[in-house]
């Protein structure tokens, strides 16, 4: 089975408008913390987020949002008032106690940011 | 502060060939990480540093990958006998401790392409 499932694979969203981009994942693992990285063309991977299993209030970073829900183990990434600049591709990661320090990534979502 | 870095930024290279990877980590950053991205793989974790050892290599694809730490800073990632399967985009990460909530950061990466 998957870890991290991004159904998404690609989007178009309006500039200015907000846009959710979907995440679920698979564990057994009590602990683990789940991330937000956005890849634009220049191939560099840039962190936005994170949220901790643990932790009780969805994460906020900017026009980042985390809408994490545990129960149904999904963590969708909201990206308020969309610019051109957020055109790029957003992964979902997770890490998980048990598994030691590596990340498990989901396959990407590329949003294309219209004008 | 400097990010990561990574050099070549590109390398062609005929298969059968052997190829080296540097990445250097963000001063004080005492985890290192390897990951591997192709478009039929997605982004694979490769190898994780503590310092200069390595307690996770269970990524590494063949015996053909090795990696090396050395003065708890730059890594190298030597690849034998290229492949053209190995052709992908190699990033390095690194994170001021290893643990579940801490974030890595990543370098630009280094594109290979084995002809």
């Amino acid at each position: 089975a998957q870890k991290i499932t991004q159904t998404q694979p690609g989007m178009f969203v309006q500039e200015k408008e907000a846009v959710t981009l979907d995440c679920t994942y698979d564990t057994s693992d009590p602990s683990y913390g789940l991330f937000w990285y956005k890849q634009p063309s220049s191939g560099e991977m840039i962190f936005l987020i994170y949220q901790g299993s643990y932790d009780q209030q969805n994460a906020t970073e900017g026009r980042y949002s985390l809408n994490f829900q545990k129960a149904r183990k999904s963590a969708n990434l909201v990206i308020s008032a969309s610019q051109l600049g957020d055109s790029a591709m957003y992964f979902c990661a997770m890490r998980e106690r048990a598994a030691g320090n590596k990340l498990t990534f989901g396959g990407g979502t590329r949003v294309l940011v219209k004008p | 502060g400097a990010g990561v870095s990574q050099s070549p930024s590109n390398k062609v290279t005929e298969k059968g060939k052997d190829v080296e990877l540097r990445c250097d980590p963000i001063s004080g950053h005492t985890a290192l990480y390897w990951y591997r991205q192709s478009l039929g793989q997605g982004l694979e974790f490769l190898i994780y540093f503590q310092g200069n050892s390595a307690p996770d290599k269970s990524g590494l694809p063949s015996d053909r990958f090795s990696a090396e730490r050395t003065g708890g800073s730059v890594s190298t990632l030597t690849i034998q006998r290229t492949q053209q399967e190995d052709s992908a985009v190699y990033l390095c990460a690194s994170s001021l401790f290893p643990g579940a909530s801490d974030t890595q950061y990543f370098g630009p990466g280094t594109r290979l392409t084995v002809l």
